[in-house]
């Protein structure tokens, strides 16, 4: 069974920090790797993707990739209210096989 | 560009009961997903299709259907409706599962098993 794991929260941070999310994943052979935002009652959108180790960044939001650990990481900059949601990774293995979610971790920014 | 369209976007059935949750792509991707997600957990794969004529079970498929007719839709067929059912159904499509395999997904239809 190919598990992606996420600490399900609340991550609690004050507006204007840096928001930590993590995730891990059983599968070796997993390539490509993605973060999706869930608002409260709307469907997921992606944020960033990454499949190369290392940093990725997108303005506010870098993704970070260290397939040697099994993980991969969401950082958020000068986070704002609007950020809190639910955040969702999501990893995809070889072929032609779906992605498989973890529960997700739910972010709240106090203004 | 509508996306990926779901109907109904809420349902409420009795215990026993069938119905089929519709779900429609404009972008011409070949591949679908159908996933559920019940509160506080992630999205679980209960179906999914790589093209027309071609379906293939997830992780929770058991009490569902699938058929895929055409490259546009993907409908899920629910028989004999029980509680454990209730949870939101998201449909989901991609151009391919090589990489990025974005996914596009639909608004969502919440489903109540009474």
């Amino acid at each position: 069974q190919k598990e992606v794991e996420q600490n399900s929260g609340p991550l609690s941070v004050p507006e204007g920090a840096i928001a930590s999310l993590n995730c891990t994943y059983s599968d070796r052979g997993s390539q490509s790797f993605f973060w999706y935002r869930q608002y409260s009652g709307k469907s997921p959108e992606l944020i960033m993707f990454i499949y190369s180790n290392g940093d990725k960044e997108d303005g506010r939001f870098t993704a970070q990739l260290n397939k040697a650990s099994q993980y991969v990481s969401l950082l958020i900059r000068d986070s704002q209210p609007s950020d809190s949601a639910t955040y969702l990774c999501a990893v995809k293995t070889s072929g032609n096989t779906p992605l498989v979610f973890g529960k997700g971790t739910r972010l709240s920014v106090i203004a | 560009n509508a996306g990926v369209t779901q109907t109904p976007k809420f349902r409420i059935l009795k215990i026993g009961q069938s119905m089929t949750l519709q779900c429609a792509q404009d972008m011409n991707h070949n591949y679908m997903y159908w996933y559920r997600q019940d509160p506080g957990m992630g999205l679980k794969l209960i179906y999914y299709s790589v093209g027309a004529g071609i379906t293939d079970k997830g992780e929770v498929p058991n009490g569902y259907n699938v058929s895929r007719s055409t490259t546009e839709d993907f409908p899920l067929r629910l028989e004999l409706a029980a509680p454990s059912q209730t949870s939101v159904y998201f449909c989901a499509s991609s151009y391919s599962t090589g990489s990025p395999g974005e996914l596009f997904f639909g608004e969502g239809s919440r489903l109540t098993v009474l």
